[in-house]
């Protein structure tokens, strides 16, 4: 479809491993977003990119977040030395360009776990 | 820390009734957005609001923004099972760039 994807869809991983996790943008849309949702709570934003650069990267909880989006579409997640309490899903958005007006598009998550 | 606090944080109600959810805060927000997620998909928006004072219908419901700009509601009427799901308000709080902050959420069920 033409929506906001994301793979993969669930990550089973343990603690001290590295991860990567994939968003694919609508296309076209500037600004990509990502959030982070633990169960209970509302989304947590972790970073945002304005084409290849990211513009605001205030959410990111540790420096063993790191984001990248290279050519300006897809971006990639990374965490490494993965924590039990980085179990989250990891959402991703995309808008038309940036600003807290514009509508966000959201993905449907990627489900991680840390054992 | 969460900027903005959701009221009830669970209500369950049967088809036909009417509801109201709360978004409340102390900080004043540029805009306000309400989402609905339902499980194992990302938030779905359906509303912004910019004005204090501001009302905006989607069919059954009624969004509104308070005059302060640091509060809003969100009013089902006559509630149907397909409203069941997760309500999130979120704002552009000033100085925060292009930061979403969610509240926890409202978690809607509607039984028939």
């Amino acid at each position: 479809g033409a929506g906001v994807s994301q793979t993969p869809s669930n990550k089973v991983t343990e603690k001290g491993k590295y991860v990567e996790l994939r968003c694919d943008p609508i296309s076209g849309h500037t600004a990509l977003y990502w959030y982070r949702q633990s169960l209970g709570q509302g989304p947590e934003f972790l970073i945002y990119f304005q084409g290849t650069g990211a513009a605001d990267d205030s959410g990111l909880p540790n420096d063993r977040f790191f984001a990248v989006r290279p050519e300006g579409s897809v971006s990639t997640l990374k965490i490494q030395r993965t924590e039990r309490g980085d179990s989250a899903v990891y959402l991703c958005a995309s808008s038309l360009t940036g600003g807290v007006v514009t509508e966000q598009f959201f993905g449907p998550g990627t489900r991680l776990t840390v054992l | 820390t969460q900027l903005l606090e959701q009221s009830p944080q669970f209500l369950s109600i049967q088809e036909g009734e009417n509801l109201t959810v709360y978004c409340n805060s102390s900080s004043v927000f540029s805009s306000l957005q309400w989402y609905r997620q339902e499980p194992g998909e990302g938030p779905v928006l359906l509303v912004t609001v910019v004005t204090g004072g501001e009302v905006k219908k989607l069919k059954r419901l009624t969004f509104q923004f308070g005059d302060a700009r640091k509060d809003s509601s969100l009013h089902i009427t006559a509630a149907q099972p397909g409203d069941t799901g997760l309500y999130l308000c979120a704002g552009g709080a000033p100085n925060s760039g292009y930061a979403l902050n969610f509240g926890k959420g409202t978690s809607l069920l509607v039984t028939p």
